[in-house]
C-alpha cells in the first residue's frame, strides 16, 4: 500500500531557532500534500495544503510566515517552523492523496525549549 | 454546517469484549467516509473507506457500517485486543476537491 514517511519522528529544538520537517510519498507520486498540527488529546486541525509546483493554501489563523511550506518535487514536501516558540510545541503530520484515500506520515514530535 | 460528530468521546472495555463506535456527520455533498485508527504518537492509520453506496466494509477484526440517509457510521471492533487501545478518527470528505472535517475521535482503551 501507499507509505509516506515522514522525518525526523521528534525534534528538540532551541527558542528563536527554525525546524524543518519532510514528508516524502515513497511508492507514489502526490501532487498534494496537507500538514496539521495536532495537541495533546486533540484532533487533528488541518494547517495547510501544499500543492507541488505552487504556493500553499494556509488555512484561517494559520502564519505562512512563520511555517513555511515547500513542495519542490511530486514525492516531498517540507515544512519549516520558523523561529520557533514553546507555544509551537506540538505534534505535526502530514499526509498526501492517493487511490484510495489519505496516507498520514508517521508525525513530528516538536519541543521547543 | 459541516460537522462530524464521534461518540463516546473515550470508552474502557476488556480485552476479549466488543465495542462500537459512533459517527454521525452533516456533511454535503458527501464523498467518502473513513476510519482510522491513531496509536499514540502516530500518524492515523486508515481501517476502511467507504462510498456512498457501500454501507458495510471490514478489515480484520474492524467493521465499518455506513447508512448515507441518516448519515450515521459505526466502527465495531470485535474481541478487542490491548493493541485496539488507540484514538479512532472518523474522518469524511467533501465531493469537488479535497475538503475534509475530521471527527474528534473516540479515545478507546482496552484493559486486560
Amino acid at each position: 500500500g501507499a507509505v509516506v514517511s515522514q522525518h525526523p519522528s521528534w525534534v528538540i529544538c532551541k527558542s528563536g531557532t527554525s525546524v524543518k520537517i519532510e514528508c516524502r510519498s515513497l511508492d507514489f507520486q502526490a501532487t498534494t500534500m496537507f500538514w496539521y498540527r495536532q495537541f495533546p488529546k486533540q484532533s487533528l486541525m488541518l494547517m495547510a495544503t501544499s500543492n507541488e509546483g505552487s504556493k500553499a493554501t494556509y488555512e484561517q489563523g494559520v502564519e505562512k510566515d512563520k511555517f513555511l511550506i515547500n513542495h519542490a518535487s511530486l514525492t516531498l514536501s517540507t515544512l519549516t517552523v520558523t523561529s520557533a516558540h514553546p507555544e509551537d510545541s506540538s505534534f505535526y503530520i502530514c499526509s498526501a492523496t492517493e487511490l484510495y484515500g489519505y496516507t498520514f506520515g508517521s508525525g513530528t514530535r516538536l519541543t521547543v525549549v | 454546517k459541516n460537522q462530524v460528530e464521534q461518540s463516546p468521546q473515550s470508552l474502557i472495555i476488556l480485552e476479549g469484549k466488543n465495542c462500537t463506535l459512533q459517527c454521525n456527520y452533516t456533511v454535503s455533498p458527501f464523498s467518502n467516509l473513513r476510519w482510522y485508527k491513531q496509536d499514540t504518537g502516530r500518524g492515523p492509520v486508515s481501517l476502511t473507506i467507504m462510498t456512498f453506496s457501500e454501507n458495510t466494509k471490514s478489515n480484520g477484526r474492524y467493521t465499518a457500517t455506513l447508512d448515507a440517509d441518516t448519515k450515521q457510521s459505526s466502527l465495531h471492533i470485535t474481541a478487542s485486543q490491548l493493541s485496539d487501545s488507540a484514538s479512532y478518527i472518523c474522518v469524511v470528505s467533501l465531493t469537488g476537491g479535497f475538503k475534509t472535517i475530521f471527527g474528534a475521535g473516540t479515545r478507546l482503551f482496552v484493559k486486560a
